[in-house]
């Protein structure tokens, strides 16, 4: 029990362009979903808190505007990096959670992404 | 400012040793603790929970909580290979159902042969 999928797992796309990245739930109602980023050899950083229906809790410094993030059903959150950059490539890294009492977070496979 | 610290490593460790791993954070409201498994590459994966005070083993693993020290660790038995990976200590603070995780920087294992 307790699975994530994340698709793509690996994405290159243009300096300019748009991509979507999804975080599904398979097995579990995630009442929270989690977007993470991950640079080589550092930890993990969180990016936004995600509710279903409601609008996303970012992290300080994290903008808004460019990492649209919706959460449109108990089993699935987006994140759409807009106008990527080179330095938007990392990995990035989804979980959800139940909302049990333990509050634990299971991790989704991730999205390599390479803008060149 | 909620901190998880960590020793990076890496830690090495012979095979089928005792692996430590040591976590202390600075939230004293902080109620559940996890430790996740990250290999090369990879995203995390749990490894297990701990919240009350005290040890929980399940398998070769054992988590250890004194929440007067502040203080997690987790014990690896009989290392094996395949254990070596980077170890991830996350807190959860204040009430249950503030999701939100703090995690450590990570400590990398390496179980030699």
């Amino acid at each position: 029990g307790a699975v994530v999928s994340q698709h793509p797992s690996r994405v290159i796309c243009k300096s300019g362009t748009s991509v979507k990245i999804e975080c599904r739930s398979l097995d579990f109602q995630a009442t929270t979903m989690f977007w993470y980023r991950q640079f080589p050899k550092q930890s993990l950083m969180l990016m936004a808190t995600s509710n279903e229906g409601s609008k996303a809790t970012y992290e300080q410094g994290v903008e808004k505007d460019k990492f649209l993030i919706n959460h449109a059903s108990l089993t699935l959150s987006t994140l759409t990096v807009t106008s990527a950059h080179p330095e938007d490539s990392s990995f990035y890294i989804c979980s959800a959670t139940s909302g049990d009492y333990t509050d634990t977070q299971y991790f989704g496979p991730g999205t390599r992404l390479t803008v060149l | 400012q909620k901190e998880v610290e960590q020793n990076s490593g890496p830690l090495s460790v012979p095979e089928g040793a005792i692996a430590s791993l040591n976590c202390t954070y600075s939230d004293r409201g902080s109620q559940s603790f996890f430790w996740y498994r990250q290999y090369s590459g990879k995203s995390p994966e749990l490894i297990m929970f701990i919240y009350s005070n005290g040890d929980k083993e399940d398998g070769r693993f054992t988590a250890q909580l004194n929440k007067a020290s502040q203080y997690v660790s987790l014990l690896i038995r009989d290392s094996q290979p395949s254990d070596s990976a980077t170890y991830l200590c996350a807190v959860n603070s204040a009430n249950f159902g503030n999701e939100k995780l703090t995690f450590g920087t990570g400590t990398r294992l390496t179980i030699i042969p």
